[in-house]
């Protein structure tokens, strides 16, 4: 079946411009998080959505990032007046936090990323 | 310091070696996970674990929960095995989200 698919897989934009990256989830995948791999910082979890409300946004850098989920699907990441430093690989995973013998499960399956660099 | 870590972070192994890669935390977790990341590819899921051992094909893992401790292990290790191999666990009340180590990098040489 499909995976977990990002777009665009590369975006080039100048310093000061605003990117949307989309995330598209694996179908009836409740739970949805966006994190970001930079170089020499690794992977950090950005924000996580359940459903369409985000409950924990505490890895958003600052107040130029924010993101929706609609319809439970699909995930935009806005990223305002871009600076050089939010050059990164963003990274979109969802899960479908059920149970499984009676333990929560929450195996989380990547997208491919979107590589942002803000020239 | 960092919650996760790892060790070592670069290994460099012979086809066919039995390869340990270890990751330390210092935080109480609900659950363990171990990745794997190809050089420009994307991050594939090989492991969850919150107890005990896991085993799929020539991978295998552990954790010991009183030690804060988990070990990934590959046995008869093959040039394919060459990735970056992450650490990240979920922190007890942290909505899952993940905590991740800086990671592995290992190159299995023919």
């Amino acid at each position: 079946g499909a995976g977990v698919s990002q777009s665009p897989s590369n975006k080039v934009t100048e310093k000061g411009k605003d990117v949307e990256l989309r995330c598209d989830p694996i179908s009836g995948h409740t739970a949805l998080y966006w994190y970001r791999q930079s170089l020499g910082q690794g992977l950090e979890f950005l924000i996580y959505f359940q459903g369409n409300s985000a409950p924990d946004k505490s890895g958003l850098p600052s107040d130029r990032f924010s993101a929706e989920r609609t319809g439970g699907s699909v995930s935009t990441l806005t990223i305002q007046r871009t600076q050089q430093e939010d050059s990164a690989v963003y990274l979109c995973a969802s899960s479908p936090r059920g149970l499984a013998g009676g333990r929560s499960y929450n195996e989380q399956f990547f997208g491919p990323g979107t590589r942002l660099t803000v020239l | 310091k960092n919650e996760v870590e790892q060790s070592p972070q670069n290994l460099t192994a012979q086809e066919g070696e039995f390869i340990t890669i270890n990751c330390s935390y210092s935080v109480g977790i609900s659950a363990l996970h171990w990745l794997q990341q190809h050089p420009g590819g994307g991050i594939v899921s090989l492991f969850m674990l919150s107890s005990g051992k896991k085993k799929h094909g020539r991978l295998i893992a552990t954790i010991n929960i009183q030690e804060k401790h988990s070990s990934l292990h590959i046995t008869a290790s093959h040039p394919r095995d060459s990735a970056v191999y992450i650490c990240a666990v979920e922190i007890q009340g942290s909505n899952y989200k993940l905590t991740f180590g800086k990671g592995t990098l290992l190159t299995v040489n023919p």
